[in-house]
């Protein structure tokens, strides 16, 4: 699986928008990013994913850069309940092999 | 969308014995997979579950330490064997229908080794 580079923390204040950067440079033309999020105590949940157009959903956005080398977890409005590890992972649709390998991801804080 | 219900939701166990986690997906996935989470880390793919057949271990994991079975689409067993303090660990289940659609998990095991 093609890495990916995600700070490890980031802090936000409650109701305002929040950008989660995600760097995939080794990144292939068949790998679609997904972003998952893992709530304290909880499993892992699904968030967005995008193969090459910016993606919106009730959740958050994701946006891509052109030569796809990166993206961003685009939270419009965060709230406490936003506080969570959130994974960027490239997931390659040739092998469709669809084992997700997770890396360290971005533990997001909010402050009330 | 899937649900994944994993039994039990925890557990305190003595060194030595053996524990089989309970995995059931509320609808026919493609792929199962097993998973372990230390205190405050990431999570580790342990094995992917194919149906009637054997799983497919990641490099670090073996069968006699954690068998796998899957019976059918929905449901999967992952054992932990011969646990030792080390094995203290949330282990959980995952499924899904294949890229690019989502995955699901379930709210993992929490084992304790005593």
């Amino acid at each position: 699986d093609a890495k990916t580079t995600q700070p490890n923390s980031m802090e936000s204040n409650e109701e305002e928008p929040v950008h989660l950067p995600c760097n995939h440079s080794t990144i292939s033309g068949t790998d679609y990013i997904h972003w998952y999020r893992q709530l304290p105590s909880q499993g892992p949940e699904y968030v967005i994913h995008g193969l090459t157009s910016n993606v919106n959903n009730r959740m958050a956005s994701l946006a891509i850069a052109e030569d796809r080398k990166s993206s961003t977890l685009i939270l419009h409005r965060a709230t406490l309940r936003d506080a969570a590890v959130y994974y960027c992972i490239l997931r390659d649709d040739v092998n469709r092999d669809d084992k997700i390998i997770f890396g360290k991801g971005t533990r997001l804080h909010i402050l009330p | 969308s899937a649900v994944i219900s994993q039994k039990p939701s925890r557990d305190i166990c003595q060194r030595g014995t053996s524990l089989t986690i309970q995995c059931q997906v509320d609808s026919q996935v493609t792929m199962m997979f097993w998973y372990r989470q230390q205190p405050g880390q990431s999570l580790t793919l342990i094995a992917t579950a194919n149906q009637g057949s054997e799983a497919t271990y990641e490099s670090g994991f073996v069968i006699d330490k954690f068998p796998i079975s899957r019976p059918n689409l929905t449901f999967s067993t992952l054992t932990v064997s011969n646990m030792s303090p080390e094995d203290s660990s949330i282990y959980l289940c995952s499924g899904g229908a294949g890229v690019p659609t989502e995955a699901f998990f379930g709210q993992g095991t929490r084992l304790t080794v005593v």
